[in-house]
């Protein structure tokens, strides 16, 4: 099945610099890769998402950037704020079965945006 | 507003009990999914359903059991067979057709006491 590496775990950045959190992933088949901000008792929010037909997406401060070739896409934010501060999931989908697109996640990235 | 509603927030769950965790949606989504939180661990699919009536196993589905009565409806039961059920629960659910993001409940926290 499909396996989702996540690097670092935890990364601090200070205000107003950029962050990247990268992921790998091994099933050449998968073909969606969403990234989710989660915030300390909730559940996570998509932030951004990307196809593999696409080879980088950006929405105002954050971009995600595929490359099929290499299996391993990327989350960039650039500007951080105080307020980007929580753990970060990559998932690539997995099989497919029918009409569900079961998600493999990464293991998470703290990421924590200092004053 | 459309979403998902898991409940209670917090369980508490003695040995050798069986505890059940709602999870409803009002998006008119097909697929509904059961996610565990352990940390440094991400999360890990325990069951899901593509359509009433129906529903496979996850990665980690021994001790866990779902039904799927109704569309709206995916409720989740830790049985007394999950010898580790401490951990945060997450629902999630989507549109039909592959490649779309989950929205996600908010989650439960269930401890064992």
């Amino acid at each position: 099945g499909e396996n989702v590496e996540q690097h670092p775990s935890t990364l601090s950045v200070q205000e107003g610099d950029s962050a990247v959190i990268k992921c790998t992933y091994s099933d050449s088949a998968s073909n969606y890769f969403p990234w989710y901000k989660q915030e300390l008792g909730k559940g996570p929010q998509l932030i951004i998402d990307i196809r593999s037909n696409v080879g980088e997406k950006k929405d105002q401060r954050i971009a995600v950037t595929l490359n099929k070739t290499a299996k391993h896409f990327s989350l960039h934010i650039t500007e951080t704020q105080p307020e980007d501060s929580a753990v970060y999931f990559c998932a690539a989908s997995g099989s497919h079965t029918g009409t569900a697109s079961k998600l493999t996640f990464g293991t998470g990235t703290r990421l924590q945006v200092t004053l | 507003d459309g979403g998902i509603t898991q409940s209670p927030k917090y369980l508490f769950r003695k040995e050798g009990q069986n505890v059940t965790l709602s999870c409803e949606q009002n998006l008119n989504h097909d697929a509904m999914y059961w996610y565990r939180q352990d940390p440094g661990q991400g999360l890990r699919l325990i069951y899901y359903s593509q359509i009433v009536n129906d529903f496979q196993k996850g990665d980690i589905a021994e001790g866990y059991s779902v039904s799927r009565e109704k569309k709206e409806s995916f409720p989740l039961t830790v049985t007394s067979a999950q010898k580790n059920p401490t951990a945060f629960y997450l629902c999630a659910s989507n549109l039909q057709g592959v490649n779309y993001g989950y929205t996600f409940g908010s989650g439960t926290r269930l401890t064992v006491v």
